[in-house]
């Protein structure tokens, strides 16, 4: 257990309201990620961040934006949620041991836009 | 091409069968590699890491081929409790140092009585 909670753990939206999803780790770990997986996709990283206010996109950001304002939080952001946006979200964390980088995952999100 | 690839199967086994696992990747600058588990509705969590000598954890084993690159993971003795999926997992560090991990799209794996 890497502590990283999700929340929501479930939402309904409708096409074109914000949605915002929390990522909270209690370990104080420097790299978060967010992915979405799909059937036939797999998981796709959509955004990382590397410290507090240092973020960057990954290949499936459009449409998407994150916040790191303190260690444990990694927030995501649907701006205008899309069907297409229809996922489970999972947060994750990497850890470094022993030269080795590992990532956990948190329990995830499960989004349906309408 | 895809930059990680699996089987997707399904494999479905009897308890007791040996199974193997077998996912190619593209990129030669792949610098770790491992192996997660997902359960239906679940995250996926880490089953092993895959070293370049190979290694054994229990019933599984991981063996890496570096100049082929593909991985492989072996399930001896299967039990009903390994129904999953088996995600094949592999790492590009880049200059940004942090691990880009790319995703296979997942092994299905049904162990039935």
């Amino acid at each position: 257990d890497a502590g990283i909670t999700q929340s929501p753990r479930h939402k309904v939206t409708e096409t074109g309201t914000p949605v915002t999803l929390r990522c909270h780790q209690t370990e104080n770990h420097r790299y978060m990620y967010w992915y979405r997986q799909d059937p036939g996709h797999g998981l796709r990283l959509i955004h990382y961040s590397y410290g507090v206010k240092d973020t960057d996109k990954g290949e499936v950001s459009d449409g998407y934006s994150v916040s790191r304002s303190k260690t444990e939080d990694f927030l995501l952001t649907l701006e205008s949620a899309t069907s297409s946006q229809t996922s489970v979200y999972f947060c994750a964390i990497s850890v470094l041991a022993g030269g080795l980088e590992t990532q956990y995952f948190g329990p995830g999100t499960r989004l349906l836009v309408l | 091409r895809k930059e990680v690839e699996q089987d997707p199967g399904p494999f479905n086994v009897p308890e007791g069968a040996t199974v193997a696992f077998n996912c190619t990747y593209s990129n030669s600058a792949s610098q770790s590699f491992f192996w997660y588990r997902q359960d239906c509705r679940k995250e996926p969590k880490l089953l092993m890491s895959v070293y370049s000598s190979g290694n054994e954890d229990g019933r599984f084993t991981a063996q890496l081929n570096r100049a082929s690159q593909y991985i492989s993971l072996l399930i001896r003795d299967s039990k009903l409790s390994d129904s999953a999926t088996y995600l094949c997992v592999v790492i590009i560090v880049g200059g940004t140092s942090y691990g880009k991990l790319t995703f296979g799209q997942g092994t299905i794996l049904t162990v039935h009585p």
